[in-house]
């Protein structure tokens, strides 16, 4: 049972490039969510899915896209990277709404230059 | 913006001793979480405490919520060089949407 599987776990961008951060899990959870951490900020909520199909915006959503197609993934768009983006990404997920542990993948550690 | 503020922002014990982190939030919760993690590393979760809920235990771990003062601590009794990390507490405030909302953690250090 692997959990939540993230793809690459280190890169490096240059500005204005694009790229797409994966995030799969095969717990069968409707839940998925992507959060960036920076130092002294916590964890900050970028997008999350409640189900395949159905997307919405969290706290610091620009600059990032994301789609749900599968229940098992859930990648992370970026579309022009910028410095401003350089940050750990984690990817989670849940069994359903509020209420329930999230499971976290090992994180994404992103530089732009 | 951060929901929950943990306290203190860093923390240094030995081995053996007790820990107490503590977490302050804004609004009304439906649920509070901890996790931990470790130096580079994803978050675990450790325990959910309920709004309805004033104390639960798991192993070393306790957790109280008091949701007149709008906070929780975390006790981590006889602690271990093992449980050097971060932790950090999470509150869902909407109902349905599962969102969770981190605070900034508090570094604790366990030295052997």
């Amino acid at each position: 049972n692997a959990g939540v599987t993230q793809t690459p776990k280190f890169q490096v961008l240059k500005t204005g490039q694009s790229m797409t951060l994966q995030c799969a899990q095969d717990m069968n959870h409707e839940y998925m969510s992507w959060y960036r951490q920076d130092p002294g900020m916590g964890l900050r909520l970028i997008h999350y899915s409640v189900g395949a199909g159905i997307t919405d915006q969290g706290e610091v959503p620009n600059g990032y896209n994301v789609s749900r197609s599968t229940t098992e993934d859930f990648p992370l768009r970026l579309l022009s990277a910028a410095p401003s983006q350089t940050s750990v990404y984690f990817c989670a997920s849940s069994y359903s709404g509020t209420g329930f542990e999230a499971f976290f993948g090992q994180g994404t550690r992103l530089t732009v230059v | 913006s951060q929901q929950g503020e943990e306290d203190p922002q860093a923390l240094s014990i030995q081995e053996g001793e007790n820990a107490t982190m503590n977490c302050s939030y804004k609004t009304s919760i439906n649920n509070l979480q901890w996790y931990r993690q470790n130096s580079g590393r994803g978050l675990v979760h450790l325990i959910l405490i309920r709004s309805n809920e004033r104390e639960k235990h798991s192993g070393r771990l306790r957790v109280t919520l008091d949701t007149s003062k709008k906070s929780s601590s975390l006790l981590i009794t006889a602690s271990r060089a093992a449980d050097t990390a971060s932790y950090f507490c999470a509150t869902d405030a909407f109902v349905g949407q599962g969102n969770l909302i981190f605070g900034k953690g508090t570094k604790l250090s366990v030295k052997p």
